[in-house]
């Protein structure tokens, strides 16, 4: 079973750019999570897709991050413009349902931002 | 908000030594508490998710224990081996929308 997938793997950008991640989830998995790692701390959740309608994006800046999960598969999460402290790993995850927590997330490679 | 401890932040061990970590979670409204290992440059990988008051589960030489009622649970590894190198996350979902509180990690460094 082909795991969860995101590109690109490490990015460098200058504080005001713009950046894309990409995530593809494991295939039939309805929930998709996006999470913020920045070091020293533990991963936190931005947005969390069920199918292609958001679930919860209590903690996603909205003035500067957005994502989308167009056709209920594929995602991706756009920082615009880029700050200093966005600089984080940027970690996708999916399962086949949301309810209860009891449910693995399975998590892909993540994406490495440096914003200078 | 839900807050979920871990402790220590790092830890540096020999090989052969055996070690553990503590989570630290609300008793309150509990509803699972899941292990994560996450090597560098690899995507974290889930050890166990454990549901019950008294749960202990066992992956190889890793095992780990949980006390919903005073909120703590251990993570031990045995005879530690350089491979076990990573940090060590342990998270607690959020309500019932399967969102995920993490803590913030224990990094372990097993020197050979």
């Amino acid at each position: 079973e082909a795991g969860v997938a995101q590109s690109p793997r490490y990015k460098i950008i200058e504080k005001r750019q713009s950046v894309a991640f990409w995530c593809n989830p494991i295939s039939g998995h309805a929930t998709l999570y996006w999470y913020q790692q920045i070091l020293g701390q533990g991963p936190k959740l931005l947005i969390q897709f069920q199918n292609n309608g958001v679930v919860d994006d209590s903690q996603l800046p909205k003035d500067r991050f957005s994502a989308e999960r167009l056709k209920g598969v594929d995602s991706t999460l756009k920082i615009q413009p880029a700050k200093l402290e966005d600089s984080a790993v940027y970690l996708c995850a999916s399962s086949l349902v949301w309810s209860s927590g009891y449910n693995e997330q399975f998590f892909g490679p993540g994406t490495r931002l440096t914003v200078l | 908000i839900l807050n979920v401890e871990q402790s220590p932040q790092s830890l540096h061990v020999q090989e052969g030594d055996s070690t553990n970590f503590t989570c630290s979670f609300p008793s309150s409204n509990f509803y699972a508490l899941h292990w994560y290992r996450w090597e560098t440059a690899k995507s974290p990988e889930a050890l166990f998710v454990m549901t019950l008051n008294g749960d202990e589960k066992k992956k190889g030489r890793i095992s780990a224990t949980l006390n919903t009622k005073e909120g703590y649970s251990y993570l031990y590894i045995k005879g530690s081996q350089p491979e076990d190198s990573a940090t060590y996350l342990c998270a607690s979902p959020s309500g019932n929308t399967g969102k995920l509180i993490f803590g913030q990690g224990t990094t372990l460094q097993v020197k050979p």
